[in-house]
């Protein structure tokens, strides 16, 4: 049973280009979180997908955009890149609605770095 | 949302049991406890959680204080394997909705051989 996959593992950017960072959630799981890691920091969140909307979102801008497709699998796309973006971003799946008592499997992430 | 509150970091030999605490004085009824921890270059990996009772699993045991402000996560041999950053996060149920987790900086323990 494969776990949550991130693809691609590494991305070089140049300020002011835009990204697409891709994952695939664990089999049997509806629900995608992301989340941007700065070095030496915990995991922020960024938004989350149920059912293909957009149903919480962190406190980042609307450079960050996102979509969830049929099959669960999600893009976290980032327009416009900063230096300040540069980040491991964490994609992490979990099944259904629940009551704060459901898991969350994370990805390996994808480490973004904007030069 | 309620915060945590954590040591930055931690020792422990090999094969001792290592108690990890965490600090919630602004727990709200419905918060559930979670730890989560993150082993070097991967993503975060869920270890327990609990409401109000002391749960067990496989891979540790979480003890819950009576007052619910308190929490410790228990692993009772620590391998170096377990070399990682702890993360204590209260989880918010939402209605209707899932609740975010809330990562704080954590505490990054340290297993000597």
């Amino acid at each position: 049973d494969a776990g949550v996959t991130q693809s691609p593992t590494h991305l070089i950017k140049t300020r002011g280009q835009q990204v697409t960072l891709r994952c695939s959630p664990k089999s049997g799981h509806d629900t995608v979180s992301w989340y941007q890691q700065a070095l030496g920091q915990g995991p922020q969140f960024i938004f989350q997908y149920y059912e293909e909307e957009e149903r919480q979102r962190g406190n980042f801008p609307d450079r960050f955009s996102g979509h969830q497709f049929p099959n669960y699998s999600s893009e976290l796309n980032v327009n416009a890149l900063l230096l300040g973006d540069s980040a491991l971003y964490l994609c992490a799946s979990s099944w259904g609605p629940s009551w704060g008592t459901d898991t969350q499997y994370f990805g390996p992430g994808t480490r973004l770095t904007v030069l | 949302d309620a915060k945590t509150t954590q040591p930055n970091s931690m020792e422990s030999n090999e094969e001792e049991p290592v108690h990890l605490p965490c600090n919630h004085s602004t727990i709200s009824g419905t918060d559930y406890i979670h730890w989560y921890r993150q082993l070097p270059s991967q993503g975060p990996e869920y270890v327990i959680h609990g409401l109000t009772s002391n749960v067990n699993n496989r891979m540790a045991s979480l003890a819950i204080a009576e007052d619910r402000k308190s929490s410790t996560l228990i692993l009772h041999r620590a391998t170096l394997r377990d070399a990682a950053v702890y993360y204590c996060i209260l989880r918010v149920a939402l209605g209707g909705s899932q609740g975010n987790l809330i990562f704080g900086k954590g505490t990054k323990l340290s297993v000597k051989p």
